[in-house]
């Protein structure tokens, strides 16, 4: 049982390049949520979905998109990279609102 | 709004017992989660509390109380493998998560 997987693990940006971080749970959840970690700090809520074609922003959306097409999958794009976008991603998902969050192991984005 | 406090940092010896304090403002509260999250790797869910009192779960604890706005996580028996850092999240009615930035626990021989 695989649970959340993200790619890349690790990915280096310059300046104004665009990216996607894709996120795919294998258990069938129908909440997914993608956070970012700054060093040191912890996590912050950027987008959430609480099933296929609905997404909603959480606390620190901006210079983020999400989309949701299918259960499994919850990509999430950054168009134009700037350097306060240098963080740890992590995905997460949940069978519902009352189920523990199950994290995927993370992408760390350098921008430069 | 959220706000989510806990120690940055706390160092204890193997074999002893810890405990993490952590203090919520949370609207719309509605549980509190404690997370183990070893340096580089994503985070493990430790225990989960709604109702006030004492969750225990093999070496760990985890006690809410909803009036004060207060949790702390108890860790017994330390090993050298707890040395992590530990986050307390509030969950709020909407099913989101507000989290603390985590207390780096240091577990010495």
């Amino acid at each position: 049982n695989a649970g959340v997987t993200q790619t890349p693990k690790f990915r280096i940006l310059k300046i104004g390049q665009s990216m996607t971080l894709q996120c795919t749970q294998d258990m069938n959840h129908n909440y997914m949520y993608w956070y970012r970690q700054d060093p040191g700090m912890g996590l912050k809520l950027i987008y959430y979905s609480v099933g296929a074609g609905i997404t909603d922003k959480g606390e620190v959306p901006n210079g983020y998109n999400v989309s949701r097409s299918t259960t499994e999958d919850f990509p999430l794009r950054l168009e134009l990279a700037a350097p306060s976008q240098t963080s740890v991603y992590f995905c997460a998902s949940s069978a519902g609102t009352v189920e523990t969050q199950y994290f995927g192991p993370g992408t760390r984005l350098l921008v430069l | 709004g959220q706000n989510i406090d806990q120690p940055t940092e706390m160092t204890a010896t193997e074999g002893a017992i810890v405990q993490i304090n952590c203090t919520y403002q949370t609207s719309g509260f509605n549980g509190l989660f404690w997370y183990q999250q070893h340096a580089g790797e994503a985070p493990t869910f430790l225990s989960y509390n709604v109702l006030d009192g004492l969750e225990e779960k093999g070496r760990f604890s985890s006690f809410l109380s909803r009036s004060k706005g207060y949790s702390y996580l108890l860790l017994k028996e330390l090993q050298m493998k707890d040395s992590a850092s530990y986050l307390c999240a509030a969950r709020n009615a909407g099913n989101m998560l507000t989290f603390g930035g985590g207390t780096r626990l240091m577990v010495k021989p």
